[in-house]
């Protein structure tokens, strides 16, 4: 069974930095892409980013509100995808998930809280 | 101000079909394939549909979804009380270079 499990949401003050981890179990990490997606309060889904595979060169992409500040990066040995955030804005508090699949998103994790305030 | 449109809500009784409409361009729906996923409250997202019209196991077959040029449609048949939830259409974009979602539907069923 696959399983994503994020870690590292908090309270963050503006302009400050937070990463998130998502670690991924019972797929082969190492040939998957992950994503992320970012959830407002009250508000739909938002496309964040994603890594692909390091068989596929590893390289990233993102949306057009967080590139520059939002960072993805992969650890195939502890399966885990992180989400370095800085500069952060009150806008980009969100639940934020990671998802992957072979068929799309097929598998997402519970979410992690960033809130951004003062 | 989302990508793809989607109607803000809809709702049906017990039993009807309803259907969720999808538009989006020459640069997104009309070039790639397109997702569909259900939400449900305080719950992540769940794959409903994928490559347009696929259904991943454990997806009743009471859900189905086409596309047609630049718009998409998701239909539920025998609507019950537990498909009461957020539904979410999403595909890449050509021209942004990443995936762009829909505003959301919030179906009622009555």
């Amino acid at each position: 069974e696959v399983q994503l499990v994020e870690s590292g949401g908090d309270l963050v003050k503006p302009g400050g930095s937070i990463r998130l981890s998502c670690v991924a179990s019972g797929l082969t990490f190492e040939y998957a892409w992950m994503t992320w997606v970012r959830q407002a309060p009250g508000k739909g889904l938002e496309w964040v980013g994603r890594i692909k595979s390091e068989v596929e060169g590893g390289t990233t992409d993102y949306a057009a509100p967080v590139k520059g500040r939002f960072t993805i990066s992969r650890h195939d040995s502890q399966n885990t995808v992180f989400l370095q955030m800085n500069g952060l804005k009150k806008e980009d508090t969100a639940i934020y998930y990671c998802t992957t699949g072979t068929i799309g998103f097929a598998y997402w994790g519970q979410g992690s809280v960033v809130t951004v305030s003062p | 101000q989302s990508v793809l449109t989607q109607p803000p809500s809809t709702s049906g009784t017990p039993g009807q079909r309803v259907a969720i409409s999808c538009s989006g361009s020459s640069s997104n729906i009309e070039t790639n394939t397109v997702t569909w996923f259900q939400q449900l409250p305080g719950t992540a997202p769940k794959l409903l549909i994928y490559s347009n019209t696929q259904r991943p196991s454990g997806v009743p077959d009471r859900f189905s979804a086409s596309k047609s040029g630049t718009s998409a449609s998701l239909a539920i048949s025998g609507l019950q009380s537990e498909d009461e939830a957020d539904y979410y259409c999403a595909t890449w974009d050509d021209t942004l270079n990443g995936w762009v979602f829909g505003g959301g539907t919030k179906l009622t069923v009555l």
